[in-house]
């Protein structure tokens, strides 16, 4: 059974920078891409960005300039860091797992971490 | 890179049917085969319901059933059950690896 496991700061001023980790259980890390994806309060899911254990990366083109996401293979483990934060990046993020099987549609989740950026 | 855009609620009685859209363009929808659906129940992480337009991954059940026409993706939810109460969120390939989500549709099981 593959979990995923996610964790990180809720709270944030306005310019620092969101910094989550997601780990995997179960399952091989190898072969999948690993998403981001966030949820605004009381709005819809917006896609930030994969990468894979190769440390090959996509990003959403509207928030490229502010994301990295890196992978520890070692580790199973896949992080997000989203730099200058302002209040409309305050969401629940997800990490979740791209499967190849299901043409990249994410089947696992990971339980979410709300992180809300307030002064 | 606009969001799809879906009816913000629906509503059905139990055991009827209901359909929810999901327009896109182009670029997304109606440039890909790779349109996928999700469930979300409150404070619950989205579930996997159908990917590919109209495939199930397994464990999910034969009453819920996707196409598209065009721009326009469609999931069908048959025999409602009260469980099905939840909000569903459409996704899309939009190209240059890159992926678009809609902005959510609220069902209510009357």
């Amino acid at each position: 059974q593959v979990q995923l496991q996610q964790w990180g700061a809720g709270l944030l001023r306005p310019s620092e920078t969101l910094s989550l980790t997601c780990a995997v259980y179960g399952g091989s890390f190898s072969g999948h891409y690993w998403n981001w994806i966030r949820q605004s309060p009381g709005k819809g899911l917006e896609w930030i960005g994969e990468i894979n254990s190769s440390g090959m990366t996509r990003y959403n083109p509207s928030l490229t300039s502010r994301v990295t996401i890196s992978v520890y293979t070692s580790k199973n483990q896949f992080s997000l860091n989203l730099t200058s934060v302002t209040a409309a990046d305050t969401a629940v993020y997800y990490c979740a797992r791209a499967n190849f099987e299901y043409s990249s549609s994410s089947d696992y989740w990971g339980q979410g971490t709300l992180v809300t950026v307030s002064s | 890179q606009s969001a799809l855009t879906q009816p913000r609620s629906v509503s059905g009685s139990p055991g009827q049917s209901v359909t929810i859209s999901c327009t896109g363009t182009s670029s997304d929808v109606g440039g890909y085969k790779y349109v996928s659906w999700y469930q979300q129940h409150p404070g619950k992480a989205p579930k996997l319901m159908i990917y590919d337009v109209s495939q199930r991954p397994s464990g999910v059940p034969d009453r819920f059933s996707g196409s598209k026409s065009g721009n326009t993706a469609s999931l069908t939810i048959s025999g409602l059950q009260a469980d099905d109460e939840a909000d569903y969120y459409c996704s899309s390939y939009a190209g240059s690896y890159s992926w678009v989500f809609g902005g959510g549709t609220e069902l209510t099981v009357l």
